[in-house]
């Protein structure tokens, strides 16, 4: 069965600091993998979606991530933070014939 | 600008009371999930249609949830008799298929007492 892990379920940065949010998967075969946000009592919304391709995935808002599957890993980053950022991010993988796994979710703080 | 719309989005009921949550997908989406959002579980599915009909509802507890899509603009989400434990965001989602990105509504904040 697949599944997703976030290293570390806050994480704190300094506006204008790298974000660096981190993702990694279990699964058999190179999942489609994806990046949601939710900002307070709000829904999730997409950011980016790997499917196959280039492995360097751009998204909005300024955040990318990047397919490694050695590492089987699809750390979301951006070079710098802004306050609007401060949201919760989840990190999904999608197997064909199985259903979407979220991850636990990571909260980012961004500190003035 | 096309959204996933849900109804109510606070609802307040007491314990063994009926509760019915609204989901109306964006239009040409032939696939539509129930997600349950706790701050101890994070984020479940409850289920997930397509083209109407209910192709797992696995992560739903079968005797007080009941889920359906009377038609393709409406899903709604049952809980009867409602408990407690039930305290949750609801969040509905759609999509074109299962492994395409969803498309999430606002969500329904409920709040069993």
């Amino acid at each position: 069965a697949q599944s997703v892990t976030q290293l570390g379920s806050h994480v704190s940065v300094s506006e204008g600091a790298l974000v660096l949010l981190r993702c990694n998967y279990s699964s058999s075969v190179p999942p489609y993998l994806f990046w949601y946000v939710q900002y307070p009592n709000q829904g999730l919304q997409l950011l980016l979606k790997y499917t196959t391709g280039a492995t360097l995935v751009k998204g909005i808002n300024g955040f990318e991530a990047e397919f490694k599957k050695s590492e089987t890993s699809f750390h979301l980053t951006k070079p710098s933070a802004h306050m609007s950022d401060a949201a919760e991010y989840f990190c999904a993988v999608y197997n064909y014939g199985q259903n979407f796994v979220f991850g636990p979710g990571t909260r980012l703080s961004v500190l003035p | 600008d096309a959204r996933v719309t849900q109804t109510p989005r606070h609802k307040v009921t007491e314990m063994g009371q009926e509760v019915t949550m609204r989901c109306q997908p964006i239009l040409g989406h032939n696939t539509v999930f129930w997600y349950r959002q706790t701050m101890m579980q994070g984020l479940e599915l409850l289920a997930y249609f397509r083209n109407r009909a209910p192709l797992d509802d696995s992560g739903m507890p079968k005797d007080r949830f009941s889920a359906e899509m009377p038609d393709a603009t409406l899903a709604t989400l049952k809980i009867q008799p409602s408990e407690p434990r039930d305290s949750a965001v609801y969040f509905c989602a759609s999509g074109l298929s299962r492994g395409r990105e969803q498309y999430f509504g606002p969500g329904t904040r409920l709040t069993v007492t």
